[in-house]
This record gives C-alpha cells, structure tokens and sequence, in this order.
C-alpha cells in the first residue's frame, strides 16, 4: 500500500520550454502532496505544500510563477516549470500524505529534469 | 530556527560489521521523527516513525531509537543490499504537514 507514482522518470527540455511533471497516489487519497527538488549528494528541499482543491503554499525563496503546482483531485498534483532554464535541471521528488497515513509521506520514484 | 543534523556524513562497513547512524534535532516541538532510505536515482521509502522518547521500532537488520534530542538507526549484521543513504526527518508542532530533513548519511557495505 501507499504506492505514489511520478511521470516522466526523466525529461529533457529547451531552455524556455515548460514542462509538466505528474504525481500520481495509487492506492489512496492523497488529502496533501509536496514538491521537493535535490541536488547532488543533498538532501530534500521543500519546495511547495498543496491541498486537494486549494492553492498551493510555496516556500521561501520558490517562485510561485515559475514552478506552477495544481492539485485538481485526491489522486494527482502537477508541477509544471515555466520557461525552464539550465538552473532549473535538478531532481524533482513528489511525496504524499493521506488522513489514514498519520504524518508519513510516502515518496515517487523522482523526475530528473535536465534542461539544455 | 528547527535544525536537523545527521552523522557521520559517510560509513562505510565491512557486511556483519553492526552500527549506528544518528539524527540530532533541535525543535520547537517535536510531532514525529521519521527514517527513510533513499537509493541513488530514486525516491526515498519510508522506513519508521517514532513519536516519543524511549520509543523503538524494527525492521530486520534495522532499528530506530528515539531521545529527547536523537535518534539512532542501528543495522545489525549489514549486507551489501543496506547500502544506501539514510534520510532522518521530523515533524515539528509549528510546521503542521512539512518535514525537516537532514543532510543524510551515506552508507557503503563492502562484501
């Protein structure tokens, strides 16, 4: 159980490009879904929190503009990079928390994103 | 400001060699403190939960302590297949859903 899936695993995009990175919970509703990126040899960043229905809540220094979160069902986020850079290339990680799953996040596999 | 540090950065082990990573923390408020492990390339998986001081979990060769400040990961009797990086994050009371995570210990089990 608490199965979270990410689409792509891996993306290659222009410079000035958007791109569109899908999470997806399997099994459960997932009431809140986050969005981190890593960089090499780091640890997670946090980058936004967002609830079923509602905007998402960005963290300090993370440009609501250009990393766009909509969470349309208890089942999928999105996280689209608006006119990507090669600063942006990193490793995106989705996580999510159902009511039933106490505090735990559970993690998809990741997007590793690369822009040229 | 709620500060989550793990040691060693690093451990390398000899497979059968036992050890112990640690989380220290220092929060206003701690609503749980969670171990993941994270394989290169891949999302972190969810390992254990601990909630108050004095509580333990198990999970094969691995075991999670909780203190009023740390949190050892014990792995007894390692194999090859425990290398990996061990995230600790918490949970604070004024952080309501979002996870401080450290910086990760990176573990090598050499056959």
């Amino acid at each position: 159980g608490a199965v979270v899936s990410q689409h792509p695993s891996w993306v290659i995009c222009k410079s000035g490009t958007s791109v569109k990175i899908e999470c997806r919970s399997l099994d459960f509703q997932a009431t809140t879904m986050f969005w981190y990126r890593q960089f090499p040899k780091q640890s997670l960043m946090l980058m936004a929190t967002s609830n079923e229905g509602s905007k998402a809540t960005y963290e300090q220094g993370v440009e609501k503009d250009k990393f766009l979160i909509n969470h349309a069902s208890l089942t999928l986020s999105t996280l689209t990079v608006t006119s990507a850079h090669p600063e942006d290339s990193s490793f995106y990680i989705c996580s999510a928390r159902g009511d039933y799953l106490s505090y735990e996040q559970y993690f998809g596999p990741g997007t590793r994103l690369t822009v040229t | 400001e709620d500060q989550v540090t793990q040691s060693p950065e690093a451990l390398r082990l000899q497979e059968g060699e036992s050890s112990s990573l640690n989380c220290s923390y220092t929060v206003s408020g701690l609503r749980g403190l969670f171990w993941y492990r994270q394989d290169p390339g891949k999302g972190p998986e969810f390992l254990f939960t601990l909630y108050s001081a004095g509580e333990e979990k198990e999970k094969e060769r691995l075991k999670a302590t909780l203190t009023k400040k740390e949190s050892f990961l014990h792995i007894t009797a390692p194999k090859p297949e425990d290398s990996a990086t061990y995230l600790c994050a918490v949970r604070t009371s004024g952080g309501y859903n979002k996870l401080i995570f450290g910086a990760g210990t990176r573990l090598a089990v050499h056959p």
